[in-house]
């Protein structure tokens, strides 16, 4: 079953810019987690948020959550072209101790 | 560490053909994932162990998929018959205990290509 909804599918910018990642899901979560996928490579985890976290910071990673809402963003400050990628969001499917990954973001970054 | 090891890095065989893929998850992690990804149906969970043990094979496509985790630094997802819609890339992960609160450190996957 499809449980994070990322939004847009497909994100564009220059260099320097911010890009914001949206994720929506369906079902109360424990805990909500963004991964990075380079091309032709595996999933690499960035951060986790906990269902009581409302705001997460990593370096230049902000990570929100809004369980009212269902719905998680990830932004990327100063993006660089190292940054080109495609992002998903995982939930944990309701308590189980799996994941469910979303359809991602492809994310270009411009020189 | 070495990470996640898969084998092999890339598979091409031909449709009937029994494929076998193979999994070293991280020293000490407790459960291994197995996913399949395609561009049309994303990133999907086929099967999970926690402790060597089956926990949940829901996502297994077909009687002709089938995984076993023989000890806690090995296992296999095989295909037999091979068809040529399995052709996709398969990930293994790996998490140090069972909680999901723990990351999931993936593979460099296997592309299978069934002609």
């Amino acid at each position: 079953s499809q449980q994070g909804e990322e939004d847009p599918q497909a994100l564009s910018i220059q260099e320097g810019e911010n890009a914001t990642m949206n994720c929506s899901y369906k079902t109360s979560i424990n805990n909500l987690q963004w991964y990075r996928q380079n091309s032709g490579r595996g999933l690499v985890h960035l951060i986790l948020i906990r269902s009581n976290e409302r705001e997460k910071h990593s370096g230049r990673l902000r990570v929100t959550l809004d369980t009212s809402k269902k719905s998680s963003s990830l932004l990327i400050t100063a993006s660089r072209a190292a940054d080109t990628a495609s992002y998903f969001c995982a939930t944990d499917d309701g308590g189980a101790q799996k994941l469910v990954f979303g359809q991602g973001t492809r994310l270009t970054i411009n020189p | 560490d070495a990470g996640v090891i898969q084998s092999p890095r890339h598979e091409v065989t031909e449709m009937g053909q029994e494929v076998t893929l193979r999994c070293k998850p991280i020293s000490g992690h407790n459960s291994l994932f197995w996913y399949r990804q395609t561009m049309m149906r994303g990133l999907e969970l086929l099967i999970y162990f926690n402790n060597n043990v089956p926990i949940d094979d829901s996502g297994m496509p077909e009687d002709r998929f089938s995984a076993k985790m023989p000890n806690a630094s090995f296992s296999t997802l095989k295909i037999q018959p091979s068809e040529p819609r399995d052709s996709a890339v398969y990930f293994c992960a790996s998490r140090a205990g069972t909680s999901d609160y723990n990351e999931q450190f993936f593979g460099p996957g296997t592309r299978l290509t069934v002609l």
